[in-house]
């Protein structure tokens, strides 16, 4: 069973618009959640985080919400430009990882493509 | 600062066959995570070592095993290769000292069996 889920496979987005990426967790243990952008033929590089205690955290363009009575994030990016077209994952972690720091748990992501 | 390296970069092996993956921590970093990124599952987690030990694991069979060395190199082992097992293997460090700790991934190793 997923625990978190990201349901938009793939969003299209007219450049200078705001891009919303969701994602919908299951497992109300998760205490941390992180965005990941990937472009082809590289890994995953860190995008922004938050914690549960939190229910925005913004950096620069990009904006965290979570809302946790709803078990649901959002990535915001304004203004959405075209070099932010990549596969973004969001991911969860929980205390309860015997306190591994690397066991995340990730969402199957979504393609985002920014038009000029 | 050098960045995490995996090496190879592509492999193409036949199925039943054996294959090993190496993984270069970024320099201080003493955790080493490996993911398996497939398109119909995404990033799955396989398990972690930090300082030699293997601090937590996946649900993965046994044929996927790794294992941390001193200086904090890692590898990944497949065994009895199946067709399913083509994927893009990541591996991500991070300093394994603290909570909630962004992970630095690598380029991957991406896996074909014929």
């Amino acid at each position: 069973d997923q625990q978190v889920k990201q349901n938009s496979p793939s969003l299209s987005v007219q450049e200078g618009r705001i891009s919303i990426l969701n994602c919908d967790y299951t497992n109300s243990m998760f205490d941390y959640f992180l965005w990941y952008k990937k472009y082809p033929a590289e890994g995953p590089t860190f995008l922004i985080s938050i914690s549960s205690i939190k229910d925005k955290n913004e950096d620069g363009r990009f904006t965290v919400f979570l809302n946790k009575s709803a078990k649901h994030l959002s990535l915001h990016i304004v203004p959405s430009q075209p070099g932010d077209s990549a596969v973004y994952f969001c991911a969860a972690s929980s205390p309860s990882s015997g306190g591994s720091q690397g066991n995340l748990i990730f969402g199957k992501g979504t393609k985002l493509s920014v038009k000029p | 600062k050098a960045g995490v390296t995996q090496t190879p970069r592509y492999l193409i092996k036949t199925r039943g066959q054996q294959v090993t993956l190496s993984c270069s921590p970024i320099s201080g970093h003493r955790s080493v995570s490996w993911y398996q990124q497939t398109p119909g599952q995404g990033l799955q987690f396989l398990f972690e070592y930090f300082s030699e030990t293997q601090r937590n694991k996946g649900n993965f069979p046994g044929r996927f095993s790794g294992r941390q060395f001193s200086n904090s190199r890692s590898e990944m082992n497949v065994s009895t290769l199946e067709l399913g097992d083509s994927a893009l293997y990541l591996c991500a460090s991070s300093s394994g000292l603290a909570t909630n700790e962004k992970l630095f991934f690598g380029s991957g190793t991406q896996l074909s069996v014929l």
